[in-house]
């Protein structure tokens, strides 16, 4: 069955301090990748996404994702943190056509001074 | 603006009522979805349309109904069958091999 895994549940850094999100999906052909950032009680917001092309996508807020087929990964960095980041991160895989988003479970993710 | 809207923001139910969320979108998107979200449990698939007039389950779709009469809207109601409601709601559009939007959510509390 097609999976999405974000292992980190919970994360804390530092302001200023560099970031990496995982996401490790199972799927056996080549799918599209989003990763998207929820804040407490609102919807959802698209921060990047992978369909082809360069495996290194930039998004908004300064986060970026590279997608990387060997290791099934499309993890989620960011070089330097701010207290706004503070959210929860979906990380997302869709097929083709309208078939809908299969999500991970959501890192939190926390910024302390 | 271009949009997806979803009301109430939030919503109380009495044991045993059915309440209907609604979600409309001006985004002239063909597929519209419906998740469940509860803490720790990421985003589950209830419902979703990939045109008008035609819907299919998504993973937990028992004790909800929805309904695909227009484009814009894909209304959901949960039926006094979920034993469990309690749980924020969000609803998503797409066009194929696109980016899914989402609404704002809506969180249902049973009294």
């Amino acid at each position: 069955a097609q999976s999405v895994t974000q292992p980190d549940i919970h994360i804390t850094v530092s302001e200023g301090a560099s970031l990496e999100l995982r996401c490790n999906y199972s799927y056996g052909a080549t799918p599209y990748l989003f990763w998207y950032v929820q804040s407490p009680g609102q919807g959802l917001q698209l921060l990047l996404k992978y369909f082809s092309g360069d495996t290194l996508v930039q998004g908004i807020k300064g986060f970026e994702a590279e997608f990387k087929r060997s290791q099934s990964s499309f993890n989620l960095r960011k070089p330097s943190v701010h207290w706004s980041d503070a959210a929860e991160y979906f990380c997302a895989v869709g097929l083709s056509g309208n078939t809908p988003l299969v999500f991970g479970k959501g890192t939190r993710l926390s910024v302390i001074a | 603006d271009g949009g997806i809207t979803q009301s109430p923001k939030y919503l109380f139910r009495k044991e045993g009522q059915n309440v209907t969320l609604s979600c409309e979108q001006n985004l002239n998107h063909d597929a519209m979805y419906w998740y469940r979200q509860d803490p720790g449990q990421g985003l589950r698939l209830i419902y979703y349309s990939q045109i008008v007039n035609d819907f299919q389950k998504g993973d937990i779709a028992e004790g909800y109904s929805v309904s695909r009469e227009k484009k814009e809207s894909f209304p959901l109601t949960v039926t006094s069958a979920q034993k469990n409601p309690t749980a924020f709601y969000l609803c998503a559009s797409s066009i194929p091999r696109g980016t899914q939007y989402f609404g704002p959510g809506t969180r249902l509390t049973v009294l």
